[in-house]
């Protein structure tokens, strides 16, 4: 079954290290993005990819980085320069097309609880 | 004004009841409309996108309101797991590869 994998699912850091988060999709998306939520909070933009090679920063991307060396994986880091990381992750990818775009919702995966102790 | 709105609730409605919400949006350029699900600490489902003329989905009803610029969901006969938080959903205009804004959502909790 096609679908979208992060991982790990929960995620201890200590201040000052860095953290990689994976996302992994196969079904064949163009796009993916991650978004971070808090409680209480709506989800937040950090970045996004259209195509291979390619990602541009979304509303909220610094202390973050992110690579997307193939089509079918996104991963984000979290830097020691994110100030307040703890937070849950969340991986999504879409089909992208010409014109109206109505039907292109997102998948997402299920996501990643990123602690700092 | 923020970019997506929504009453955030809690809304108690009982079993087998009709139940509206909605939402409101600032982009006049969005183009791409969604209602989401999200369970308690669980990734968002796509519940519905929502078209210009209005759609339903079983006992789920959309609607689009460009000129004012608000979505609403209607849930009709309400079950028990119904009872989530219900996302509203555009995208930023201009395709639908730029990202979505997301409201903070509406709880819904359904009481027997």
């Amino acid at each position: 079954d096609g679908g979208i994998t992060q991982s790990p699912k929960y995620l201890f850091r200590k201040e000052g290290q860095n953290v990689t988060l994976s996302c992994e999709q196969n079904l064949n998306h163009d796009a993916m993005y991650w978004y971070r939520q808090d409680p209480g909070q709506g989800l937040r933009l950090i970045y996004y990819s259209q195509i291979v090679n390619d990602f541009q920063k979304g509303d909220i991307a610094e202390g973050y980085s992110v690579s997307r060396e193939k089509k079918e994986s996104f991963p984000l880091t979290v830097t020691s320069a994110q100030k307040n990381p703890t937070a849950f992750y969340l991986c999504a990818s879409s089909a992208t097309g010409t014109g109206v775009s109505s039907d292109y919702g997102y998948t997402f995966g299920s996501g990643t609880r990123l602690t700092v102790v | 004004r923020k970019e997506v709105e929504q009453d955030p609730g809690p809304f108690n409605v009982p079993e087998g009841a009709t139940v509206a919400f909605n939402c409101t949006y600032s982009n006049s350029a969005s183009q791409s409309f969604f209602w989401y699900r999200q369970d308690c600490r669980k990734e968002p489902k796509l519940l519905m996108s929502v078209y210009s003329s209005g759609n339903e989905d079983g006992r789920f009803t959309a609607q689009l309101n460009r000129a004012s610029q608000y979505i609403s969901l209607l849930i009709r006969d309400s079950k028990l797991s119904d009872s989530a938080t219900y996302l509203c959903v555009v995208n930023r205009g201009g395709g639908g590869a730029d990202g979505l804004t997301f409201g903070k959502g509406t709880h819904l909790i359904i009481q027997p």
